[in-house]
């Protein structure tokens, strides 16, 4: 596609339930991130995905969370047993592998627990 | 750890006036350094970016920046705001080698007073 893809781009949960987000990043980009935009906040850092290489996933706030990278291509991020504090903006960004490269942003899911 | 300083959270600005925002960033190295654009619900835009060479980039909408070494700033900078340019601004830091993310600043909130 033209760009990174999320979706959905809007999920509402209740307190409790596991959610998936997935990620369509750029053809051909190896490198792809999730960051949390809170509300009112920055962006933080949650997992990397650079080719094969073991993801950093030193960003995750806790055991909950996990994110996988199928085939080097979608990414899928999930969150087991939601709390209120789960809720935030999503952000998906791929990256060409080589330096001298930017990221390109999806338009992320906002997701609200009820 | 690399880190990154955005000291204004708030701007205010008058349409047609000059526009500064200030970046700090923290990194043994010469970073590659960014600045995004964030409307009211979208994703992150690339305003322009800094990998080496004239420290001084050019970027989309008229925005420049200067990278100072010296001053582990990159100052983001328009001659004369338009109202479309209310937005939230973020400064980032990379380090492209193994493993390393994306660390983005808290943001400044820029508003437009016609």
């Amino acid at each position: 596609g033209a760009g990174v893809s999320q979706s959905p781009s809007n999920k509402v949960t209740e307190k409790g339930k596991d959610v998936e987000l997935r990620c369509d990043p750029i053809s051909g980009h190896t490198a792809l991130y999730w960051y949390r935009q809170s509300l009112g906040q920055g962006l933080e850092f949650l997992i990397y995905f650079q080719g094969n290489s073991a993801p950093d996933k030193s960003g995750l706030p806790s055991d909950r969370f996990s994110a996988e990278r199928t085939g080097g291509s979608v990414s899928t991020l999930t969150i087991q047993r939601t709390q209120q504090e789960d809720s935030a903006v999503y952000l998906c960004a791929s990256r060409p592998g080589t330096v001298n490269t930017e990221a390109f942003f999806g338009q992320g899911t906002r997701l609200t627990v009820v | 750890a690399q880190s990154v300083t955005q000291p204004d959270i708030h701007i205010t600005v008058s349409e047609g006036a000059s526009l500064e925002l200030r970046c700090n960033y923290s990194y043994g190295a010469t970073p590659y350094l960014f600045w995004y654009v964030q409307s009211p619900g979208q994703g992150l835009q690339l305003l322009l970016k800094y990998f080496s060479g004239d420290t001084l980039v050019q970027g989309i909408k008229g925005f420049e920046a200067e990278f100072k070494r010296s001053q582990s700033s990159f100052n983001l900078r328009k001659p004369s705001v338009h109202w479309s340019d209310a937005a939230e601004y973020f400064c980032a830091v990379a380090r492209y080698n193994a493993g390393n993310m994306l660390t983005f600043g808290g943001g400044t909130r820029l508003m437009v007073k016609p």
